[in-house]
């Protein structure tokens, strides 16, 4: 089982673009059929799905938030990226990433997730 | 798009049996998967694929789907039980993965 660990900046001001990184361990992000995702949830409320990618680079992004979501991997580094433009206060909340093995339709591996707040 | 509702709270004394429901339309054809998210913990799998569970998890956790309605069973239930629950299926017309809106297991 990979382990998966997000990282970046816990402050973001509005209007800018707020970068998150998941890094994996315990297995290459280019072995086997996986989806690498990132899914939010704001202080007590639920689960909103972001985003994911392939290792061939091709994405899929919540229509809700596709005109600011940009995900991108780096192979090199076993990393893959969030970035999410023009963000506001509604954008605060913990970031996951999360693994989709084989290309399961659900969530096998969860990052510990990281605390993002937009504020001036 | 494709809604999940789930009461937004049960409460069950330790040993009884917790029920937690998801509706949505004809949610009987979707698969459907389950986690389970205790305070400041990433959530964590518990049913996938309607009834199957993943290595690690008690045979006391079982689900169910048809129709309208998916069920996450909890039996025995005990202390470390306690938190929130989330139903989860993908949207195959939207492409979109879509998640409940939770339930909190309180033991009383």
């Amino acid at each position: 089982q990979v382990q998966l660990q997000e990282s970046g900046p816990g402050l973001v001001k509005p209007s800018q673009t707020l970068s998150l990184t998941c890094t994996v361990s315990g297995g290459s992000i280019s072995s086997g059929n996986n989806y690498w995702n990132w899914i939010r949830q704001p202080a007590g409320k639920g689960l909103e799905w972001i985003g994911r990618i392939y290792i061939s680079g091709g994405t899929n992004y919540n229509p809700s938030l596709k005109s600011r979501v940009t995900i991108s991997i780096d192979a090199s580094k076993n990393q893959f990226s969030l970035n999410l433009s023009s963000v506001t206060a509604a954008d605060t909340a913990v970031y996951y990433c999360a693994a989709q093995l084989e290309l399961r339709p659900y969530f096998d591996s969860w990052g510990q997730g990281t605390q993002v707040t937009v504020s001036s | 798009s494709y809604v999940l509702t789930q009461p937004p709270s049960v409460s069950v004394a330790p040993g009884q049996t917790a029920r937690i429901t998801c509706g949505g339309n004809n949610i009987g054809s979707k698969s459907v998967h389950w986690y389970q998210q205790k305070p400041g913990q990433a959530p964590v799998l518990v049913i996938y694929y309607d009834i199957d569970r993943p290595s690690g998890i008690p045979e006391r956790f079982s689900g169910s789907n048809s129709g309208n309605t998916a069920t996450l069973t909890i039996t025995r239930v005990e202390a470390g039980d306690e938190a929130d629950y989330y139903c989860q299926v993908w949207d195959s017309s939207s492409d979109l993965y879509v998640f409940g809106t939770g339930t909190k297991v309180t033991v009383l």
